[in-house]
């Protein structure tokens, strides 16, 4: 079964407005990662927390990971319609942090 | 560098043919996995591989084998395609070392018939 779950499933807002997309797990991890996947392409890495962290920033990236309550949460300030995709957080193991468990992901549409 | 690439990029087999979908990567990479994605789903694990010559068993493997010679190269292999079996393939690679990241191909879209 999958270990992560996203929320919403799918989100549509308008360019320039904040995009908040939510993930939770079920077991202990090691690292929570989140990738963007554009449609008909493959998945790329966005940005990584580690397990002993709680918030990090990467340019219009912001992830916060609250390990007491298992989940995570992906904010995308000032979107833009380039942002259109959908968004996985993948959960590495405590036990193997190279194994990833992939959520069933978040479509988000930027309009125009 | 050509990073991860994948052949071919779309298939059609008949129930019960086999082939081999291809992987390499030319990163130098440790890990290798293979995923399948279906529609409207996240990606589920089928093989990985952390180095030439050892493979572990993912979520979903049933069905498929994997080798690996070489740190380059990971095929997977269809033994009797079924129809469950139709989606979309990625393999990925990762850096071994703590860093996780994990580079993804274009993927390959099979359909069994």
């Amino acid at each position: 079964s999958q270990q992560g779950e996203e929320d919403p499933q799918a989100l549509s807002i308008q360019e320039g407005e904040n995009a908040t997309m939510n993930c939770s797990y079920k077991t202990s991890i090691n690292n929570l990662q989140w990738y963007r996947q554009n449609s008909g392409r493959g998945l790329v890495h966005l940005i990584l927390i580690r397990s002993n962290e709680r918030e990090k920033h990467s340019g219009r990236l912001r992830v916060t990971l609250d390990t007491s309550k298992k989940s995570s949460s992906l904010l995308i300030t000032a979107s833009r319609a380039a942002d259109t995709a959908s968004y996985f957080c993948a959960t590495g193991l405590e036990t193997s942090g190279s194994r990833l468990t992939f959520g069933e992901g978040t479509q988000l549409t930027v309009n125009p | 560098n050509a990073g991860v690439t994948q052949t071919p990029k779309f298939q059609v087999l008949k129930t019960g043919q086999s082939m081999t979908l291809q992987c390499a990567q030319d990163m130098n990479h440790e890990y290798m996995s293979w995923y399948r994605q279906d529609p409207g789903m996240g990606l589920r694990l089928i093989h990985y591989s952390v180095g030439a010559g050892i493979t572990d068993q993912g979520e979903v493997p049933n069905g498929y084998n994997v080798s690996r010679s070489t740190t380059e190269d990971f095929p997977l292999r269809l033994l009797s395609a079924a129809p469950s079996q139709t989606s979309v393939y990625f393999c990925a690679s990762q850096r071994a070392g703590g860093t996780y990241e994990q580079y993804f191909g274009p993927g390959t879209r099979l359909t069994v018939t």
